[in-house]
């Protein structure tokens, strides 16, 4: 049963750079969401995509987007990166609630951005 | 902002029982107590989660008083890889999970 993966594993990019973040859920999961962690800081959540479609979103700026494919995939796209956006990026997946009573969330093993 | 306190590291001999506790007072009817953990550099980990009874699966045992106001995660016998750092989050089922700063567990040899 395949787990959530992400790519790439690890970043390099230079401030004001763009940069696009994959992620594949885990089999038979439908939701997507995707976290910012912060070098000693707790995963901050970014936004969450179901059925293709943004359904949350925390507090990040508008250079933060993503989308979400037919098949459940995700990117997630950040421009004019800054010095800050230098984290790792958690990606998520779940099954949606009228599925599971649950509703607990798998996290991928993340990727490494560095902005310089 | 999280709706738990949580001490913000532990000590546990290996092969003990380790006992992390969780405050989350403001906790309402429809929220549930998740439990994950993030050992270093990886991404968080689900361990178990309850509304108001008792559970228990294959990892760890999670206790939540009787007014829901606090719950305490037990990993029964631990060892080296559980050292890792624990996050107690409260939520309703399908909502975003807001992190807080979590336990640093250390297991010592």
């Amino acid at each position: 049963d395949a787990g959530v993966t992400q790519s790439p594993t690890h970043l390099i990019k230079t401030r004001g750079q763009q940069v696009t973040l994959r992620c594949s859920p885990k089999s038979g999961h439908d939701t997507v969401s995707w976290y910012q962690q912060a070098l000693g800081q707790g995963p901050q959540f970014i936004f969450q995509y179901y059925e293709e479609e943004e359904r949350q979103r925390g507090n990040f700026p508008d250079r933060f987007s993503g989308h979400q494919f037919p098949n459940y995939s995700s990117e997630l796209n950040v421009n004019a990166l800054l010095l800050g956006d230098s984290a790792l990026y958690l990606c998520a997946s779940s099954l949606a609630l009228r599925f599971s009573s649950s509703y607990e969330q798998y996290f991928g093993p993340g990727t490494r951005l560095t902005v310089t | 902002d999280a709706k738990t306190t949580q001490p913000p590291s532990m000590d546990c001999a290996e092969g003990r029982a380790a006992n992390l506790p969780c405050n989350h007072s403001t906790i309402s009817g429809n929220e549930y107590v998740y439990w994950y953990r993030q050992i270093h550099s990886q991404g968080p980990q689900y361990i178990i989660h309850g509304l108001k009874n008792n559970e228990t699966n294959e990892m760890a045992s999670l206790i939540i008083t009787e007014d829901r106001k606090s719950s305490t995660l037990i990993l029964p016998h631990a060892t080296l890889r559980d050292t890792a750092v624990y996050y107690c989050i409260v939520r309703v089922a399908d909502d975003k999970i807001i992190f807080g700063k979590g336990t640093r567990l250390h297991i010592l040899p």
